[in-house]
This record gives C-alpha cells, structure tokens and sequence, in this order.
C-alpha cells in the first residue's frame, strides 16, 4: 500500500457545485495533514492544513480528517473554473516529522 | 515577504553531466526541503536541511547531494546525470518543527530540468 493515496481523477463538477477531493493514507504515514494546489507548469501552493480529528473551515476550503478510518478530504464550496487544477494531499512520514510523503493528485475540472 | 526563491528556473543538461541548483528559503524560514516532481506524479522527497546538516533522506543515490548555508539558503548537486532525472524540481522552506507538530512547507517555482 503507497502511504497516500488519492483518485488521480479527472474530477468534473459544474460551477458553482461542491467539489469533494479525498485522500487515504497508511500507518507509516503522521495524522497531520496538508492540502495543497498545482496549476499546470507551476509548483504546489499551500491551501489547508489539519491536524487534529474533525473539520477546519477556511472560506470556501473544509478539511476533514477521520484518524480511526484513516481518511482526509478537502471540500471546496461554490467551485469556480480557477479552482480547475491539481489537488496534492500530502503528510509526515512517522519516521521523520518533516519529510512530507505526497499523493500523485486528483485533477480537478471545473466547468463554467 | 519574499517566498522561496529557485534558480534557474529551465536547465538543459546532457547525461553524465552534474548540475547545481540553488534555493533561498521564505523570510523567517529555517529549514529546506528538496523535491523531485515527474511529470503527472506527486513531488517525491529528496533530502532536507537544518542547521546545515542533512536530517532526513528519501530514496535517492548519492549521485544526489545537498547543502546548507549560513543564512538558511541550500544547493542540490545531481552527478552522473541520467535521462531519468529530468523533472521539477521543488524547494520548500518551513520553520523547523519539534514534536509532534509538522509545519507547513511553502514552495518555490521549481527548476525545470530536462537531460538530453
């Protein structure tokens, strides 16, 4: 099993709808956990971050994390077309805190 | 606030070859983190830097090799290049973390490496 895991998509949802991304990780994996944004040619950009059980709002952004299943989401409300990218999940190896082991993205679309 | 700052941005190199790419971490920032990003692929960890010394390894040769300096910024050197290495190349900068709190790694633009 990777240490996490995500659809590689392409996830399509209309404007205005509610995109739901998710993530699995192993028990080699640290249960905190960062989302992050690629537009293509360009590097990830840092969106949420969460580390305790339950839901963090920010804005439009809600992260989930479900540590007894494993399981982190980000929602993203009232999608728009410049939402259109690649969704990185990405979490500390147990072994060292600061060496982040990433997902291989779920592209999201977002059509107008 | 300066982000993190990466140059070159493109590099053309051919095999056997070796290359060095630099980083200057965000403001406030004392630690790096190197990335190898394939194309429709996750950034892969390389190594990372703090207080000038190499403290965490991905699975990468030792034809892979870094730096630290004084004032936080970092170099990773690639020997005895490879087809395979062509690829993004991302640095992150964060604040050391201790415990069981990760902190947030922040970005730079990449190097785009390509080895003919």
């Amino acid at each position: 099993q990777k240490e996490v895991e995500q659809n590689s998509g392409p996830l399509s949802v209309p404007e205005g709808a509610i995109a739901s991304l998710n993530c699995t990780y192993s028990d080699r994996v640290s249960q905190s956990f960062f989302w992050y944004r690629q537009y293509s040619g360009k590097s990830p950009e840092l969106i949420m971050s969460i580390y305790s059980n339950g839901d963090k709002e920010d804005g439009r952004f809600t992260a989930q994390l479900n540590k007894a299943s494993q399981y982190v989401s980000l929602l993203i409300r009232d999608s728009q077309p410049s939402d259109s990218a690649t969704y990185l999940c990405a979490g500390p190896m147990n072994t060292g805190f600061q060496k982040l082991v990433f997902g291989t993205g779920t592209r999201l679309l977002v059509s107008p | 606030d300066a982000g993190v700052t990466q140059s070159p941005t493109h590099l053309i190199k051919t095999r056997g070859q070796q290359v060095t790419l630099r980083c200057s971490p965000k403001s406030g920032h004392d630690t790096v983190s190197w990335y190898q990003q394939a194309l429709g692929q996750g950034p892969q960890f390389i190594f990372q830097y703090y207080e000038e010394e190499e403290r965490q390894r991905g699975n990468f040769p030792d034809r892979f090799s870094g730096h630290q300096f004084p004032n936080y910024s970092s170099e990773l050197n690639v020997n005895a290049l490879l087809l395979g290495d062509s690829a993004l190349y991302l640095c992150a900068s964060s604040r050391w973390g201790t415990g069981l709190v990760n902190q947030p790694q922040h970005f730079g633009d990449g190097t785009r490496l390509s080895i003919l």
